[in-house]
């Protein structure tokens, strides 16, 4: 089955610097690719997501890519604020019917001030 | 704005009661999720009801007995719980479910079992 690695499992920036988060995933048939951030006592949030036909989206300061070949995908994150502070979760799936999202460890971002 | 609702926040029981968490969306979403999560750990897939029949049971101990009332409501059952069950209990939903379709969670129950 599909299996997800992300990397580091805490990162810490100061404000106004950029964060990377990165992940690989096992199984070349997944296709696609959602990040979520989940601040302290909230739930999961969908923050940006990418399919596999598509190498890089953006959505004002949060962009992903993704390397199909490598199999690897990451988040970045420009001009940080503290209130980005949270766990980032990478995840992939496949598309067919009935299959799962697969999560990744998780990513705990700080931002200092 | 919660677009998925559950209830209730926090719930603490003993090992020998019986309680039951509760989820409802107006998305129109057909597919929804039960999770499971511990603190800093990613969610962990419990069950998958997909047009209101369960399609996804992850070996979840019967402990756990989930129910689709309908398409916009997923009750999960809890009885003889066990301490290693405390964690925060998530339900998702998204319109199909399928690789490609975004999940959207609720805010949560948090469960402490005595």
């Amino acid at each position: 089955g599909e299996n997800v690695e992300q990397h580091p499992s805490t990162l810490s920036v100061q404000e106004g610097d950029s964060a990377v988060i990165k992940c690989t995933y096992s199984d070349s048939a997944s296709n696609y690719f959602p990040w979520y951030k989940q601040e302290l006592g909230k739930r999961p949030q969908l923050i940006i997501d990418i399919r596999s036909n598509v190498g890089e989206k953006k959505d004002q300061r949060i962009a992903v890519t993704l390397n199909k070949t490598a199999k690897h995908f990451s988040l970045h994150i420009t001009e940080t604020q503290p209130e980005d502070s949270a766990v980032y979760f990478c995840a992939a799936s496949i598309e067919t019917s009935y299959d799962k999202v697969i999560f990744g460890p998780g990513t705990s971002l700080s931002v200092i001030p | 704005d919660t677009e998925v609702t559950q209830t209730p926040k926090h719930l603490v029981m003993g090992m020998t009661n019986k309680k039951s968490l509760k989820c409802e969306q107006h998305m129109g979403h057909r597919a929804m999720y039960w999770y499971k999560q511990k603190a800093k750990k990613p969610p962990e897939l419990m069950f998958v009801y997909s047009y209101e029949k369960l399609s996804i049971n992850e070996s979840v101990p019967s402990r756990f007995s989930p129910e689709c009332p309908n398409s916009s409501l997923l009750n999960l059952h809890l009885h003889a719980l066990q301490p290693e069950d405390s964690a925060l209990y998530l339900c998702a939903s998204s319109r199909e479910q399928g690789g490609l379709q975004p999940q959207h969670f609720g805010d949560g129950t948090r469960l402490s079992i005595l």
